[in-house]
């Protein structure tokens, strides 16, 4: 396995349209984490599951994003009615619950909202 | 409300000397601490953690220092090399499951 994956690694989008992320995480990874970083900032939590259960949501995961896990394996983050503040780089995490501490994170999406 | 910092957003080093990044926390109610590198265009890559029980860790050249007291945690790099350039992040994570990040310090080595 060669680590955590993200489709598409950059998305430019016009305000208003839908967007979809894709992540496949570690295979033998339960654990699978969304977060946002903006230009000068940390990664920021947006949301986490276990399997395919939605354990925690931020409260930065406002009514237009929603996210899935429905097997237990890959997951998609969904935008709804796009906005020029969602331009951010979303990263995706996995880790094992054995070892909740250390996330691996794939090489995110670059969402450019015109 | 920043409950991590990193007061510093950049720092220059020579080759072969010792970086030292830190962070400062609010809250103490996190079991584990860990550092993380940054390369532009990348996702974060772990480098090292440390549990709260512990006060030190030591992977290579890379040292983790927690004092849970002053509520710091340091990444020392001894020596550092170029390749060490890049944006470093400490992160700190709980029973919750997420984890807590610092806006980064930006390390150049100077050959």
């Amino acid at each position: 396995d060669t680590g955590v994956s993200q489709d598409p690694r950059h998305k430019i989008t016009k305000r208003g349209q839908n967007v979809t992320f894709r992540c496949d995480p570690i295979s033998e990874h339960n654990r699978l984490y969304w977060y946002r970083q903006t230009l000068g900032q940390g990664p920021e939590f947006l949301t986490y599951f276990q399997n395919e259960a939605q354990l925690e949501k931020s409260r930065l995961l406002s009514d237009r994003f929603s996210a899935e896990r429905p097997k237990g394996s890959f997951s998609t983050l969904e935008i709804q009615r796009t906005e020029q503040g969602d331009s951010a780089m979303y990263l995706c995490a996995s880790s094992s619950s054995t070892a909740p501490d250390t996330q691996y994170f794939g090489p995110g999406t670059r969402l450019t909202v015109l | 409300d920043q409950q991590v910092k990193q007061n510093s957003p950049s720092l220059s080093v020579q080759e072969g000397r010792i970086s030292i990044l830190n962070c400062d926390y609010t809250n103490s109610m996190f079991d584990y601490f860990l550092w993380y590198k940054k390369y532009p265009a990348e996702g974060p890559t772990f480098l090292i953690s440390i549990s709260s029980i512990k006060d030190k860790n030591e992977d290579g050249r890379f040292t983790v220092f927690l004092n849970k007291s002053a509520k710091h945690l340091s990444l020392h790099i001894v020596p550092s090399q170029p390749g060490d350039s890049a944006v470093y992040f400490c992160a700190l994570g709980g029973s919750q499951g997420n984890l807590i990040f610092g806006k980064g310090t930006k390390l150049s080595v100077k050959p």
